[in-house]
């Protein structure tokens, strides 16, 4: 599997713009970018994925590298509830339907100051 | 999404006894996994879970240890058995609903074992 590299925490301020980076070096062309988010004592929830071009959804903003083998996600106004572990994963479709096997890194710890 | 209810969701057990945790799904999905958190570690892919026919097992896990069913596209449980306190985690389950959409998680099952 492909390896994604991330911060190991990143601090920002409630209702400020957060930009966490994600480094993939490696990535192959059947590789999607996935940003998954783990509040404290939840499941992990799906925040945004993306393959080549920028993302946007009601949660989150993904832009992605022109070689693709870096990722930003964005939050564009961080809020107390945003603390959180951020999992930048990448997914390999090559497989067809019988492959959906997500690889977790350790993630970025997202602080929020109020 | 995907409503997804895991039992139990914590439990203390005595090493040598076994655990089986359950996970419904509001509606059918194609894919069903679980995974282990360890403490303060990233999750970890155990297995995915196969209507009507054996789990495929990750690397490092096995089925005697990790027995898991899948009656019908809403259900599965996972097993621990012979438990020992390294098998203390969190315990969660997984599903797709279709091919190349986001993953939803239960909430997890916090498994201590003394």
């Amino acid at each position: 599997d492909a390896k994604t590299t991330q911060p190991n925490s990143m601090e920002s301020n409630e209702e400020e713009p957060v930009h966490l980076p994600c480094n993939h070096s490696t990535i192959s062309g059947t590789d999607y970018i996935h940003w998954y988010r783990q509040l404290p004592s939840q499941g992990p929830e799906y925040v945004i994925h993306g393959l080549t071009s920028n993302v946007n959804n009601r949660m989150a903003s993904l832009a992605i590298a022109e070689d693709r083998k870096s990722s930003t996600l964005i939050l564009h106004r961080a809020t107390l509830r945003d603390a959180a572990v951020y999992y930048c994963i990448l997914r390999d479709v090559s497989g067809g339907g019988s492959n959906y096997k997500l690889t977790f890194g350790k993630g970025t710890l997202l602080t929020v100051n109020p | 999404s995907a409503v997804i209810s895991q039992k139990p969701s914590r439990d203390i057990c005595q090493r040598g006894t076994s655990l089986t945790i359950q996970c419904q799904v509001d509606s059918q999905v194609t894919m069903m996994f679980w995974y282990r958190q360890q403490p303060g570690q990233s999750l970890t892919l155990i297995a995915t879970a196969n209507q009507g026919s054996e789990a495929t097992y990750e690397s490092g896990f096995v089925i005697d240890k990790f027995p898991i069913s899948r009656p019908n596209l809403t259900f599965s449980t996972l097993t621990v058995s012979n438990m020992s306190p390294e098998d203390s985690s969190i315990y969660l389950c997984s599903v797709v609903r279709q091919m190349n959409t986001e993953a939803f998680f239960g909430q997890g099952t916090r498994l201590t074992v003394v």
